[in-house]
């Protein structure tokens, strides 16, 4: 089993619609990061999350430290939104990070 | 654009040689980060160094090595190549020493190496 888990693993919507990406992972952590990265490659910190929730234009991420489990949502969602999202999770002496898989998000317009 | 520079943007090589990335962190950041990133195991976080010292170590290979200079660009030195070192190597910056998950990061656009 890995330590971190996304779900979906792929994702496609129409423009408007809400969208849920889920990470859980096993390993005890402080803090959870989420990241965009472009189809170009280029890489984006979104937030950093220890507890509760964020809220950044129309992105929102919550986090669950007891269930292990983070969701990044994305409201009224775009095309410019089409990325990989990826969580990763600092482990428990703070030295490293965890990384998921990611979720290929496309918008379709 | 994050700020952060990084060169060069591609990289080909043969195994067993040694190659040199560099990467130049926003103005007024202390902290930098190299990971890796393959298609096999997705990201991974190298190593991050604080003004100029060693802070928090990840997956890195004993190949590999890094540094932060005073001027606080930073080198990452990859030796005895080998096919499964071809990946995107990206290097991000922050303010402090905070520690990985408590500030924001800023992502170069990565150094695509292939090695042959």
């Amino acid at each position: 089993k890995n330590e971190v888990e996304q779900s979906p693993q792929n994702l496609t919507a129409q423009e408007g619609e809400f969208i849920t990406i889920n990470c859980s992972y096993s390993v005890g952590i402080s803090a959870l990061h989420w990241l965009q990265q472009h189809p170009g490659g280029g890489i984006v910190s979104l937030f950093m999350l220890s507890s509760g929730k964020k809220k950044h234009g129309r992105l929102i991420a919550t986090i669950n430290i007891q269930e292990k489990h983070s969701s990044l949502h994305i409201t009224a969602s775009h095309p410019r939104d089409s990325a990989v999202y990826i969580c990763a999770v600092l482990d428990n002496y703070g030295q490293n990070f965890v990384f998921g898989p990611g979720t290929r998000l496309s918008v379709l317009p | 654009d994050s700020g952060v520079t990084q060169t060069p943007k591609h990289l080909i090589t043969a195994t067993g040689q040694r190659v040199t990335l560099r990467c130049s962190p926003r103005s007024g950041d202390l902290s930098v980060y190299w990971y890796q990133q393959s298609l096999d195991q997705g990201l991974q976080f190298l190593i991050q160094y604080y003004n100029g010292e060693e802070r928090a170590k990840g997956n890195i290979l004993e190949r590999f090595s890094a540094q932060q200079f005073p001027d606080l660009h930073s080198e990452l030195n990859l030796s005895s190549l080998e096919l499964g070192d071809s990946a995107l190597y990206f290097c991000a910056s922050s303010v402090g020493q905070g520690g990985l998950l408590s500030e924001t990061q800023y992502f170069g656009p990565g150094t695509r190496l292939l090695v042959l």
